[in-house]
């Protein structure tokens, strides 16, 4: 099992660029994550997905949108990149998102925006 | 929400106990403690959580207070491979029941 993967896993954007980052999971969960965290913090939520067909803001959602495409993908889109933007993206992956749930993450996406 | 404290870094030699507290002082009956841990240019990763009883997995131990007002993780021996930040995080219904709420956590240095 390849767990989360995320592609890519570094870009770098000019202000105003579009881009689409890619999540995939392979262990059937019904959760879904996007987490980003900036140099020395640690991670906050941008959105997540309970389940297949739904998405919900998390703590830091403008400038950002996402798709749940299916069970296994779940993308996320900045429509015009700001500096502000530029982090690390996780995305993680977790059974049902109870309160004894682990989430998985992926190895994250680099992202400078310039 | 209720919040978790932990000392900014802590340093430990190799092959030695390693215990890393976490205070959490407004605990409400529902939560349970988690930890996680990021290795260096990596996502974190689920190391043990537990509600009210001391807790052992093939990672870590993690024993709680009687009053669930402080928690410690231990490490039984460390090596230079558990250097990592070592987040302590509360999940219940006194927190987002999605989100991992993580702090800026522990930063762990093992020296050989």
């Amino acid at each position: 099992n390849a767990g989360v993967t995320q592609t890519p896993k570094f870009q770098v954007l000019k202000t105003g660029q579009s881009m689409t980052l890619q999540c995939a999971q392979d262990m059937n969960h019904n959760s879904m994550y996007w987490y980003r965290q900036d140099p020395g913090m640690g991670l906050r939520l941008i959105y997540y997905s309970a389940s297949e067909g739904t998405t919900d803001k998390g703590e830091v959602p403008n400038g950002y949108n996402v798709s749940r495409l299916n069970k296994r993908e779940f993308s996320l889109r900045l429509e015009s990149a700001a500096p502000s933007q530029t982090s690390v993206y996780f995305c993680a992956s977790s059974e049902a998102g109870g309160f004894t749930d682990t989430q998985y993450f992926g190895p994250g996406t680099r992202l400078t925006v310039l | 929400d209720a919040k978790t404290t932990q000392p900014n870094s802590m340093e430990s030699n190799e092959e030695e106990p390693v215990h890393l507290p976490c205070n959490h002082s407004t605990i409400s009956g529902t939560d349970y403690i988690h930890w996680y841990r990021q290795l260096p240019s990596q996502g974190p990763e689920y190391v043990i959580h537990g509600l009210t009883s001391n807790v052992n997995n093939r990672m870590a131990s993690l024993a709680i207070a009687e009053d669930r007002k402080s928690s410690t993780l231990i490490l039984h021996r460390a090596t230079l491979r558990d250097a990592a930040v070592y987040y302590c995080i509360l999940r219940g219904n006194s927190n987002s029941g999605y989100a991992l709420n993580f702090g800026k956590g522990t930063s762990l240095l093992v020296t050989p």
